[in-house]
């Protein structure tokens, strides 16, 4: 596709049930970025990765959260036993090569989760 | 530590000229990024600086000085569509951006 999808749009879930948000990225994107936004508030970096790899788990809040990514592709993110503070919007951007000087991240449209 | 700083909230008048200023600490400093994002929508991407100096796209242009840690995103000619959250990030000394909260622009008829 021309450029980031992310779905669903919209998710609203019970406390502790497990969700599954989807990233498709730029095609021929190498790196792919999770990112978390609570109302108002700037971007939380979460996970990163190269081809199917992630180097940086750093910014994963708890165990809860896990992601992976397939055929350099796609990257599902998975958030078990969902609290109510898991309520955020959750952005994806893909770029071409994060070695590159002027390497560009592009953002997905979102999935806003909402932790009932 | 790291840190990117923006003023959290702006108004500005249709027409006029808006300077939303970004100041950071980092280690290392390897470009510095604006994005725009409007309520409920995705960032997209503004302007890149890695050198000094001044970058001139149309009505924004954004500014650069290294030694300072400072940047600004100037906006001219602001046209209600411009109301937006302008989102300053920095790359350190890896890929990763480290980003600011954002500065949320008000503009008035």
């Amino acid at each position: 596709g021309a450029g980031v999808s992310q779905s669903p749009s919209n998710k609203v879930t019970e406390k502790g049930k497990d969700v599954e948000l989807r990233c498709d990225p730029i095609s021929g994107h190498t790196a792919l970025y999770w990112y978390r936004q609570s109302l108002g508030q700037g971007l939380e970096f979460l996970i990163y990765f190269q081809g199917n790899s992630a180097p940086d788990k750093s910014g994963l809040p708890s165990d809860r959260f896990s992601a992976e990514r397939t055929g350099g592709s796609v990257s599902t993110l998975t958030i078990q036993r969902t609290q109510q503070e898991d309520s955020a919007v959750y952005l994806c951007a893909s770029s071409l090569n994060p070695a590159g000087a002027t390497d560009t991240q592009y953002f997905g449209p979102g999935t806003r989760l909402t932790v009932l | 530590g790291q840190n990117i700083d923006q003023p959290t909230e702006m108004t500005a008048t249709e027409g006029a000229i808006v300077q939303i200023n970004c100041t950071y600490q980092t280690s290392g400093f390897n470009g510095l990024f604006w994005y725009q994002q409007h309520a409920g929508e995705a960032p997209t991407f503004l302007s890149y600086n890695v050198l000094d100096g001044l970058e001139e796209k149309g009505r924004f242009s954004s500014f650069l000085s290294r030694s300072k840690g400072y940047s600004y995103l100037l906006l001219k000619e602001l046209q209600m569509k411009d109301s937006a959250s302008y989102l300053c990030a920095v790359r350190g000394s890896n890929y990763q951006l480290i980003w600011g909260a954002g500065t949320k622009l008000i503009i008035k008829p």
